[in-house]
């Protein structure tokens, strides 16, 4: 029962180059989001999909691309990796949206940017 | 625009003692609340949840919180630490500021606990 799994766990990228981290839940959810968690600072939505066909932005998506590739899998592009993006990211999937059922989260991939 | 507060960054319990971590939020409704904890190195779990009814709410691993609307407060409390309860411990409103009818999470900026032997 694997739940919400992200690749990679880890990431060093150099200013200016792309990369994408992958998200798949196995939970037949309908929502998916990814978030950054920064120290001090919680977590924050970058965007999300309430269901499969649909992205929409959240709290700080500048400096991001997603794609709901299909039911199980959200991914998230970084197209031009800047310092300031520099966070641990979570993907996390819910059935009917976070207000109504439980959000499940996976284990984060932890970007550094030099 | 909603907030969640959580006045303690970081607070040292010895284990058999009492746990209190306190949240406020700012809301201007009836406030979808919620606990996550993050172990080391992995996401968030929900603890608890509160949408109406019963103000005081339990949750898994022994935790309860109590909704306070005069005091737009949702403190976590667990009557005996374990040494396994040292994570952080994330405080969350429910809004609908994104995700459409589905709704997101704010967070607090969470509090760590350490559990001393």
């Amino acid at each position: 029962n694997a739940g919400v799994t992200q690749t990679p766990k880890f990431q060093v990228l150099k200013t200016g180059q792309s990369m994408t981290l992958q998200c798949a839940q196995d939970m037949n959810h309908n929502s998916m989001y990814w978030y950054r968690q920064d120290p001090g600072m919680g977590l924050r939505l970058i965007y999300y999909s309430a269901s499969e066909g649909t992205t929409d932005k959240g709290e700080v998506p500048n400096g991001y691309n997603v794609s709901r590739l299909n039911k199980r899998e959200f991914s998230l592009r970084l197209e031009s990796a800047a310092p300031s993006q520099t966070s641990v990211y979570f993907c996390a999937s819910s059935d009917l949206g976070v207000l109504s059922t439980e959000a499940f989260f996976g284990q984060g991939t932890r970007l550094t940017v030099v | 625009a909603q907030s969640v507060t959580q006045p303690d960054i970081h607070i040292t319990v010895s284990e058999g003692a009492s746990l209190e971590l306190r949240c406020n939020y700012s809301y201007g409704a009836t406030p979808y609340l919620f606990w996550y904890v993050q172990s080391p190195g992995q996401g968030l779990q929900l603890l608890l949840k509160y949408f109406s009814g019963d103000t005081l709410v339990q949750g898994i691993k022994g935790f309860e919180a109590e909704f306070k609307r005069s005091q737009s407060s949702f403190n976590l409390r667990k009557p005996s630490v374990h040494w396994s309860d040292a994570a952080e411990y994330f405080c969350a409103v429910g809004a609908r500021d994104y995700g459409g009818s589905q709704g997101n999470l704010i967070f607090g900026k969470g509090t760590k606990l350490s559990v001393k032997p």
